[in-house]
This record gives C-alpha cells, structure tokens and sequence, in this order.
C-alpha cells in the first residue's frame, strides 16, 4: 500500500491566491482527517470525514477554509483567499473508521508558504 | 479529553533504552493512552496504544501505572533514527469508537552517538 498520499510536496503562493491541496487516503479508509502544524501552534485538526460526510469542521480557522471528499478515494483542502499566516505544514490522514484503535496513517504533508 | 504533560525534551545515549514518561492524572475510565512520533518532516506515525495493562509491540513498550495516571513509553535500544518528538494522547472511547486525535507539545527526544 502506498499509504496516505498528499499532493502537492511544497506550495509557494502569492497571497490572495487560491491554493489546493490535495489527499487520497489508504483504500478501505473510511474516515479521512485534515490537520495543520506550525511551530506556534502544534498539530491542529481542522476537520474530519466519515465515509466521505463531514462530520465536525469548527476547527477551521475562518471562511477562508473550505474542505471536500466527493469520493472515497480523494479530499481537498482550499484557501481562498490565502493570507501568510496560513503558511504551515497541512497533513491529511485516514482511519478504518473514526474511531479506530489501530490509529491513523498520516501522509508526509503538504508545506505551505504564502508570501 | 483529559490533558497530559510531557517533557519538552529527553536524551538518550545511542543502544540504551529510551523511557519517556507522561503524566495523565485526570484520564478518566474510558480513555486510551495513545503514543505517537513525528520525525523531523513526516507525518506523525503511530507506535502503541493502551488502556490499564502493559502493551508491547515491534516499536515499544507501553507501562501504564495501576491507577492510570500516568505511563511510560520505552524504546528498548534506541537508535539515532529514533530522533523524533514523541506524543502521549489520551483518547476518550465512546464504547468502540474513540474520540479523535489532538496533539499536545510532546516530547523532543535526541539520540546521541
């Protein structure tokens, strides 16, 4: 298994612009999560999935911040606008189901910098 | 769910085993203790996970005291690819399914040679 793939490794994005990332969680993965990381703040969950519905999203930070997983297989993540306090390492993870015990298999994160 | 405390840092002599403790005096009944370790550019990575006994896998040691306030994560021989921070999570379980992951601080662990 490939694991949790994020795409794109590294974004450098003018700020005002419109910045996509993207994830395809484990096959089988029913629950899918987005979290943020950065050095003030630590590892932060921005939103969860469970079998492609979001369930809880008041961690994201403003209306800037929108989430999607119109299939099983793939979620993205969009700011719009990007402002550059949103620059930090975004990770997207995935579970059998939310509440799985064995944990969650993170992918290696998208690095975000608005300049 | 009930908050830990960890030290923000650790050294561990290269071969010697690494004890990382966690206090967690307010985990309640239903909660798992959760161990997690992020090294330096990935994601974090799941190592073990408990509830009141001792768990061991291929990775580490997990010791929860008996009256679960607090536990120790050991890594038997520690090597310098085990550099990381370490997260001890504590994870409500809603009769199984369990609350979600959020991450505290954890504790920077080097691996000297």
């Amino acid at each position: 298994d490939a694991g949790v793939i994020q795409s794109p490794r590294h974004e450098v994005t003018e700020m005002g612009q419109e910045v996509t990332l993207r994830c395809k969680p484990i096959s089988g993965h029913n629950s899918l999560f987005w979290y943020r990381q950065t050095m003030m703040r630590g590892l932060e969950l921005l939103i969860y999935f469970n079998n492609n519905v979001p369930i809880d999203d008041s961690g994201m930070p403003e209306d800037r911040f929108s989430a999607k997983m119109p299939n099983a297989s793939f979620s993205t993540l969009k700011i719009q606008p990007s402002e550059p306090r949103d620059s930090a390492v975004y990770f997207c993870a995935s579970s059998l189901r939310q509440g799985a015990k064995n944990g969650y298999t993170f992918g290696s994160g998208t690095r975000l910098t608005v300049v | 769910d009930a908050k830990t405390t960890q030290p923000p840092s650790m050294d561990c002599a290269e071969g010697r085993a690494a004890n990382l403790p966690c206090n967690h005096s307010t985990i309640s009944g239903n909660e798992y203790v959760y161990w997690y370790r992020q090294i330096h550019s990935q994601g974090p990575q799941y190592i073990i996970h408990g509830l009141k006994n001792n768990e061991t896998n291929e990775m580490a040691s997990l010791i929860i005291t008996e009256d679960r306030k607090s536990s120790t994560l050991i890594l038997p021989h520690a090597t310098l690819r085990d550099t990381a921070v370490y997260y001890c999570i504590v994870r409500v379980d809603y009769g199984g399914s369990q609350g979600n992951l959020i991450f505290g601080k954890g504790t920077k662990l080097s691996v000297k040679p």
